[in-house]
């Protein structure tokens, strides 16, 4: 099984819809989360991190739940340029230990 | 300059050839990383930096020698390299930090060098 994994997508969506994506990770010793974004061809920026309580950023909402090991990223309002690869990151032993998942591929359609 | 940059953007190199990409970060940070982005996988962690001192090797081959020669520079040095391992490879640095019993350390990235092998 994958440390981290996500579903690659891609998610096509018109703009303005709200869509969701999940990332679980396998070893429960992961301690801190984030979600990148990566554009074609593009180094990943980081989009936020991921906090116990959950954390909000305009449109953009992640959550996380340790009990079934798994976080959220919500993309409200969607617009045409959120089209991205969106990539989760799990992170143990602090910065040494990090793994990115495969990503999930996000299209707005106009 | 700001954030991470690495030099070249852009290398073709024969399997013969020694080569060595450089990434530099200006954010101050005291860890540094090396990842390999082939298509189609995730990003893979290669070499770890804090404070100069190497604190992680992902079993990468021998023909792949990074340095670290202080807290803003990275270098990786490559020797003999098979056409497999073209690949985008990004730099990255964090400044690894510890509040509430939980670590963050988010990491920023340079643009990336992407590599052909022939």
């Amino acid at each position: 099984r994958k440390e981290v994994e996500q579903d690659p997508g891609p998610f096509n969506v018109p703009e303005g819809a709200t869509v969701a994506f999940n990332c679980t990770y396998s070893n429960s010793a992961s301690q801190s989360f984030f979600w990148y974004r990566q554009d074609c061809r593009k180094e990943p920026k980081l989009l936020m991190s991921v906090y116990s309580s959950g954390n909000e950023d305009g449109r953009f909402t992640a959550q996380l739940n340790r009990a079934s090991q798994y976080i959220s990223l919500l993309i409200r309002d969607s617009k045409l340029s959120d089209s991205a690869t969106y990539l989760c990151v799990a992170v143990r032993g602090g910065y040494q230990k990090v793994t990115f998942g495969t990503g999930t591929k996000l299209q707005v359609i106009p | 300059e700001t954030g991470v940059t690495q030099t070249p953007r852009h290398l073709v190199m024969g399997m013969t050839n020694k080569k060595s990409l450089k990434c530099e970060q200006h954010l101050g940070h005291n860890a540094m990383y090396w990842y390999k982005q082939s298509a189609k996988k995730p990003l893979e962690l290669m070499f770890v930096y804090n404070f100069k001192e190497q604190t992680e090797n992902n079993s990468v081959p021998s023909r792949f020698s990074p340095e670290c020669p202080n807290s803003s520079h990275l270098f990786l040095h490559l020797h003999t390299l098979q056409p497999e391992d073209s690949a985008l490879y990004l730099c990255a640095s964090s400044q690894d930090r510890t509040s509430g019993g939980s670590s963050y350390n988010e990491q920023f990235f340079g643009p990336g060098t992407r590599l052909t092998v022939l």
